[in-house]
């Protein structure tokens, strides 16, 4: 069955500081990969997707940056946070050449002091 | 333009009561449409999808939505609400003409009282 992973749950860190937050699916192969932002009290804001190894494509431009190092492995990087980081940051993946149905980790929660 | 709305940021119930969430989405093309349930802290989880079968779709945990085209609305029902049931609701169209993204709605507050 397929499981998706997403370290760590919760992070408390300066404004500054750097950021690195890690995501890896299990059971399936060439998944599309998504960070997802949720701040609070409003809806979800996709960030970076990515169709396979290496290939990012950014939906909004700001400080993060997303990696695809390996087929089943996305990392959500900042070298320095800002306040408005902070939020819920959701991975999600799907099969197949159209987005199709997401399927979620459990989230990060992100507070930059 | 916004191309999801979801027209109540939150909805109180009694439970045993009705649940309407309401939804209304724009497009010049036939969409799929998803509700997706985060309960607090987690991710979110698919209650259902409609693409282009059924107009009535049934869903996980007694849920249902049906698909209006002439109303251009996908609002989401159960007849009886749990307290189970409080939690977040994301309506989420995939709109063709953008590359086949999902476009999530803004969100919807489920609380239900004892």
């Amino acid at each position: 069955s397929q499981t998706i992973h997403q370290w760590p749950a919760t992070l408390v860190q300066p404004v500054g500081s750097p950021l690195s937050l890690e995501c890896t699916v299990e059971g399936t192969s060439n998944p599309n990969l998504y960070w997802y932002r949720q701040a609070a009290g409003r809806g979800l804001q996709l960030l970076f997707y990515s169709v396979g190894i290496g290939q990012i494509s950014s939906e909004v431009p700001q400080n993060l940056s997303a990696s695809r190092p390996q087929d089943r492995q996305f990392i959500l990087s900042s070298k320095k946070l800002l306040l408005s980081d902070s939020g819920f940051y959701l991975c999600a993946w799907s099969v197949g050449a159209g987005a199709n149905v997401l399927t979620f980790g459990a989230g990060s929660r992100l507070t930059v002091l | 333009a916004q191309s999801v709305t979801q027209l109540d940021s939150h909805v109180s119930v009694s439970e045993g009561t009705p649940v309407l969430l309401r939804c209304n989405y724009s497009s010049s093309y036939s969409p799929s449409l998803f509700w997706y349930v985060q309960h607090p802290n987690k991710g979110l989880q698919l209650l259902l999808k409609y693409t282009s079968a059924a107009t009535l779709v049934k869903g996980i945990n007694g849920f249902e939505a049906e698909f209006k085209k002439s109303e251009t609305s996908f609002h989401l029902t159960k007849p009886s609400a749990h307290m189970s049931d409080a939690a977040e609701y994301f309506c989420v169209v995939i709109l063709y003409n953008t590359g086949n993204m999902l476009t999530f709605g803004g969100g919807t507050r489920l609380m239900v009282k004892p």
